[in-house]
């Protein structure tokens, strides 16, 4: 079975300053998907990037970028320019490129952004 | 045009009765899945539904909890002789097609007592 883990239940950082969130992951599968979620208080899970297994080129989605490291099942996430609106939980998760369509979610970091 | 709704946003109820959530997910969505987040967890994923049908069922916990899509749409989660251990945040989602981007709801937070 595939598990996420995401080991740093909180971190912090200053506002303007740069941030990474770790994620690793352990799958026997070729075909998947990573994905990063943003949690704010309202609930309502956000997808922050996607990477897909099989491209080489880490994804970049403005602020967000990714490290995915597909040998070492080692996905982390880099939030450039911290804006105060970045506080939130985050969530690293996973999708098997096979028969479902199921995402599997690590535990969370919680973000905390100072002024 | 809106997003993913659930109601209630809360549901408050004793041990042992039956509760139902419900989900509308965003109009023309084909797939739709639920999944629970208990406090201080990643949500953890329930059932998926193409169409009418359910794809995946693979993380309903056990017969107590049963989720129908009668029309492709609307689709309700169903819980018989709730446990204090049902307690949790029920986040909904839908996407346009399987393997598309998942579009959250702000989840139905339940309380058993």
């Amino acid at each position: 079975a595939q598990t996420v883990t995401q080991s740093q239940p909180e971190m912090s950082v200053q506002e303007a300053e740069t941030v990474t969130l770790s994620c690793t992951y352990d799958t026997s599968e070729s075909d998947y998907y990573l994905f990063w979620y943003k949690q704010p208080p309202s609930r309502q899970m956000i997808l922050v990037i996607r990477q897909e297994a099989y491209k080489q080129q880490n994804a970049t989605e403005n602020r967000f970028s990714v490290n995915f490291q597909k040998a070492a099942k080692s996905f982390s996430l880099k939030i450039s320019d911290s804006q105060l609106g970045d506080a939130a939980m985050y969530f690293c998760a996973y999708r098997s490129g096979y028969n479902t369509d199921k995402l599997i979610f690590g535990t969370g970091t919680r973000l905390q952004v100072f002024p | 045009g809106a997003g993913v709704s659930q109601t209630p946003s809360n549901k408050v109820t004793e041990k042992g009765k039956y509760v139902e959530l419900r989900c509308d997910p965003i109009s023309g969505h084909t797939a739709l899945y639920w999944y629970r987040q208990s406090l201080g967890q990643g949500p953890e994923f329930l059932i998926y539904f193409q169409g009418t049908g359910a794809a995946d069922d693979s993380g309903l916990p056990n017969d107590r909890f049963f989720a129908v899509r009668p029309e492709g749409s609307v689709s309700t989660l169903k819980i018989q002789r709730t446990e204090r251990g049902d307690s949790a945040v029920y986040l909904c989602a839908s996407s346009q097609f399987p393997g598309a981007e998942q579009f959250f709801g702000p989840g139905t937070r339940l309380t058993v007592l």
